[in-house]
């Protein structure tokens, strides 16, 4: 098991540029999250999926921000324009069973704007 | 008042301590309540999780859980050094079909020689 598998690791972009986070979450999964993690607000929900149907994106901060599940194994959130405040660690999680048991995360993207 | 309040520490323990870990949330109608482990730079790693009243231990962890005083615990025995992490509690509601999850900001602990 590879587990839930995010690239890229690390991306510094510059203001007012695309910014697109990949995921691909544990294969059996049928629910996946989209966290953002910051030292001021710890982890925030930004959006979950189930069998690649969106459900519940209300912790998407505002329209620059964007997800899509295109397949069960393939995620992406994307920024668009990014801005130096959505600079951040960025968790892909996956779960079984409604994640009655918790999730597994990805190993993050950690995201620079400058 | 945030959903779920950890104290941030650092929490310092003696080698060989008990840690104890505490949670608190605001929303009456949370079903589900686990810990997570955090190390620097690193993604967070499921300890346990714990649905009911009372006490549930895994090896060295114990979880404790007080619904009527919305409280959840986490007791490490006989820390160790390599237990220095951050320490995250999460609170499950099920909404829209699925477990959501809301985190505290965590607490650090640090285990000294």
């Amino acid at each position: 098991d590879a587990g839930v598998i995010q690239s890229p690791r690390h991306e510094v972009t510059e203001m007012g540029q695309e910014v697109t986070l990949r995921c691909k979450p544990i294969s059996g999964h049928d629910y996946l999250f989209w966290y953002r993690q910051t030292m001021m607000r710890g982890l925030e929900l930004l959006i979950y999926f189930n069998n690649n149907v969106p459900i519940d994106d209300s912790g998407m901060p505002e329209d620059r921000f964007s997800a899509k599940m295109p397949n069960a194994s393939f995620s992406t959130l994307k920024i668009q324009p990014s801005e130096p405040r959505d600079s951040a660690v960025y968790f892909c999680a996956s779960s079984l069973d409604r994640g009655n048991y918790g999730y597994t995360f990805g190993s993050g993207t950690r995201l620079t704007v400058v | 008042q945030k959903e779920v309040e950890q104290n941030s520490g650092p929490l310092s323990v003696p080698e060989g301590a008990i840690a104890s870990l505490n949670c608190t949330y605001s929303d009456r109608g949370s079903q589900s309540f686990f810990w997570y482990r955090q190390y620097s730079g690193k993604s967070p790693e499921l300890i346990m999780f714990i649905y009911s009243n009372g006490d549930k231990e895994d090896g060295r962890f114990t979880a404790q859980l007080n619904k009527a005083s919305q409280y959840v615990s986490l007791l490490i025995r006989d820390s160790q050094p390599s237990d220095s992490a951050t320490y995250l509690c999460a609170v499950g509601r099920w909404a829209g079909g699925g477990n959501k999850l809301t985190f505290g900001t965590g607490t650090q602990l640090k285990v000294e020689l």
